[in-house]
This record gives C-alpha cells, sequence and structure tokens, in this order.
C-alpha cells in the first residue's frame, strides 16, 4: 500500500541556520510528491511539487527539495529559515490518473528559536 | 478566483445533531475531495468525485457520514448523528487533472467542527 514516512514529528532550528525535513514514500510507480505548510489555524499551502524531469525542484519561500528515486525520498530544505516558518509541515504522494488525490504523511511540526 | 471555499469555518454542535459541511471548489475543476484531519490520524482521506461523481469513499468512517455533490460548484459533507470523535478540521479540496500528468489540489480553510 502506498504510504508517506515523516520520521521527525517535531524539529527546532535556530533563526538563520538551515533546515532539511525528511520524507520517505512508499509507492509502486513513479510518484508525484508534494510540500504543503500549515500555519496555526490554516488551511495548506504548496510550497513545491515534482511531478518529472529534475529532481531538484524549487518552491515558494525559499525552499526547495529533492527527489531521491533510490532512497525512496523527498526531502524539504531551505538554507536559511525564518521565524515565519515555524508551522506544520506535510509532505504527500500522488497518483497517476486519480486526479489530485493524495496521502499524507504524519507532518512535522517546526519550531524556530530566535 | 476566490479560491476553495468552506463553510462554516467554525461549527459546534451537541453530540446526536446533524452536522452539515460545505464546499464550493475552484470554478472549472473536476475533481473534488474531502479530508479530515486529527490529531491521532492526521491528514486522511474521506472521499473525492469527478464530474460530479462518486470515484473512492473507502476512507468514510461509518455510515453516519455521507457525501454529495449535486453538481460542479457545491458539495456536502454530512453527519448524522454525530458523535464527539468526530471533532476534527475538515478540509476540502479541488483539483484540475491535467490527463497523465501530476495534478495539484487546492485546499479550502477548513472547517473546524467540535461536537460535544
Amino acid at each position: 500500500a502506498q504510504s508517506v514516512t515523516q520520521p521527525d514529528i517535531h524539529i527546532t532550528v535556530s533563526e538563520g541556520a538551515s533546515l532539511e525535513l525528511r520524507c520517505n514514500y512508499s509507492y509502486g510507480a513513479t510518484p508525484y510528491l508534494f510540500w504543503y505548510v500549515q500555519s496555526p489555524g490554516q488551511g495548506l499551502q504548496l510550497l513545491l511539487k515534482y511531478f518529472s524531469g529534475d529532481t531538484l525542484v524549487q518552491g515558494i519561500k525559499g525552499f526547495e527539495a529533492e527527489f531521491k528515486r533510490s532512497q525512496s525520498s523527498f526531502n524539504l530544505r531551505k538554507p536559511s529559515v525564518h521565524w515565519s516558518d515555524a508551522a506544520e509541515y506535510f509532505c504527500a504522494v500522488g497518483f497517476y490518473n486519480q486526479g489530485g488525490k493524495l496521502i499524507f504523511g504524519q507532518g512535522t511540526e517546526l519550531s524556530v528559536k530566535p | 478566483d476566490a479560491g476553495v471555499i468552506q463553510s462554516p469555518r467554525h461549527e459546534v454542535t451537541e453530540m446526536g445533531q446533524e452536522v452539515t459541511l460545505r464546499c464550493k471548489p475552484i470554478s472549472g475543476h473536476d475533481y473534488l475531495f474531502w479530508y479530515r484531519q486529527t490529531m491521532m490520524r492526521g491528514l486522511e482521506l474521506l472521499i473525492y468525485f469527478n464530474n460530479n461523481v462518486p470515484i473512492d469513499d473507502s476512507g468514510m468512517p461509518e455510515d453516519r457520514f455521507s457525501a454529495k455533490m449535486p453538481n460542479a460548484s457545491f458539495s456536502t459533507l454530512k453527519i448524522q448523528p454525530s458523535e464527539p470523535r468526530d471533532s476534527a478540521v475538515y478540509f476540502c479540496a479541488s483539483s484540475l487533472y491535467g490527463g497523465g500528468v501530476g495534478t495539484e489540489a487546492f485546499f479550502g480553510q477548513g472547517t473546524r467542527l467540535t461536537v460535544v
């Protein structure tokens, strides 16, 4: 069965430090991969997506993610974290021919300390 | 476009009452999804529609839950009777399928349901 694992439930980083959030997926075919961010009390905003092509994808707010097929991973990175990045981050896998259906990971809560 | 619109944003109801959550997808989108978010289970897909037709309702927790999409611009998720364990944030999302390529889903702001 398809699944997404985000191993880190909660991460704290200092403002200005680099960030990497981990995501591993299980899916038999080439996946469509997404990272969403959720601020408290808000909906989900798409940060970036991978459908095909270049395995390093750029997103909004200075985020990037790299698809590594050999490791079944799609880790999210940011070189310098801002206090406003504190939020919950969700990795998700989508499916061919099923519209925008998504399976989400459990999420990683990011705290940023000054 | 105003995006996916959900109403109400917050709903507090008593156990046993009927609850109806509403969603207006982005105009022109042909897929609509209902998700539920809880601390214990995270974000889980309840049901989704394609061109107003339910495609997969395997995520609907039990018969108390039902969803309809009478037309391309409106969907409802109904819980009858409601129970405290139904307390969660319910998200609606819509997408436009590109035919063989990956599709991005756009989410509404969610409805926070509290059943007391």
